[in-house]
């Protein structure tokens, strides 16, 4: 059964800094590009970054909103999937979820995770 | 970047109706368009990927199409469980853009 968990989630001050993980079951992870999405509370969904596979050398692709600002890497002898946060702002209250991508026409996301809240607030 | 627009916004059905929801790309996208539910309070699912093939394990009351800009995503004999939101996806081009969302309410 495919399962990805969160975790890492939780209180932090604007211009602080959080990194949430997130650990993969189920399949071979190495083979998968990943993503994180976030949903601000009431509102829709929002791409946040991918990171790819190592055949295609671990690049990534961020949104406008959080580059510069996030990272996203991955330890596939882990099976582990984070995202650093620097510089969070008030506007980066979000639930964020990690999602599997798979190439099937295009690299689509196939599973999601239950996601994690991160709240910044003072 | 790619916006997405999703029409409607909001509608109401009742159980064993049949619903439409339309799509719209800023640009073309080829057929790189993915459709997602998110039940209230719950993780998205999956549903559709290049804009007509279904996920697995998602059922054939759910179906896609549509190309270039402009796709909708049709529910058959709706079901409790599928009134939701619904949101499109277009991966086409970074960065990936979701719609707005559309809410499926029960009459």
């Amino acid at each position: 059964e495919v399962q990805l968990v969160e975790s890492g989630g939780g209180l932090v001050q604007p211009g602080g800094s959080r990194r949430l993980s997130c650990g993969v079951s189920g399949f071979t992870f190495s083979d998968h590009y990943m993503d994180w999405v976030r949903q601000a509370p009431g509102k829709g969904l929002e791409w946040v970054g991918r990171i790819r596979n190592k055949p295609n050398r671990y690049t990534t692709e961020y949104a406008a909103s959080v580059k510069g600002r996030f990272t996203i890497s991955r330890d596939d002898p882990r099976n582990s999937l984070y995202l650093q946060m620097n510089s969070l702002k008030t506007e980066d209250t979000a639930v964020y979820y990690c999602a599997r991508v798979t190439y099937s026409s295009g690299w689509t996301l196939d599973f999601w995770g239950r996601g994690i809240l991160v709240t910044v607030s003072s | 970047d790619i916006q997405m627009t999703q029409s409607p916004s909001s509608l109401s059905a009742s159980v064993g109706d049949s619903v439409t929801i339309t799509c719209r790309a800023s640009q073309g996208i080829s057929n790189y368009l993915a459709w997602f539910r998110q039940k209230p309070g719950k993780d998205p699912e999956s549903l559709i990927y290049a804009t007509s093939n279904l996920q697995s394990g998602v059922p054939s009351k759910f179906s896609g199409s549509g190309s270039g800009t402009d796709f909708t995503l049709t529910i058959s004999s709706l079901q409790p469980e599928d009134f939701a939101t619904y949101y499109c996806q277009q991966y086409n081009n970074y960065p990936i853009t979701f719609g707005q969302g559309t809410r499926l309410e029960i009459k």
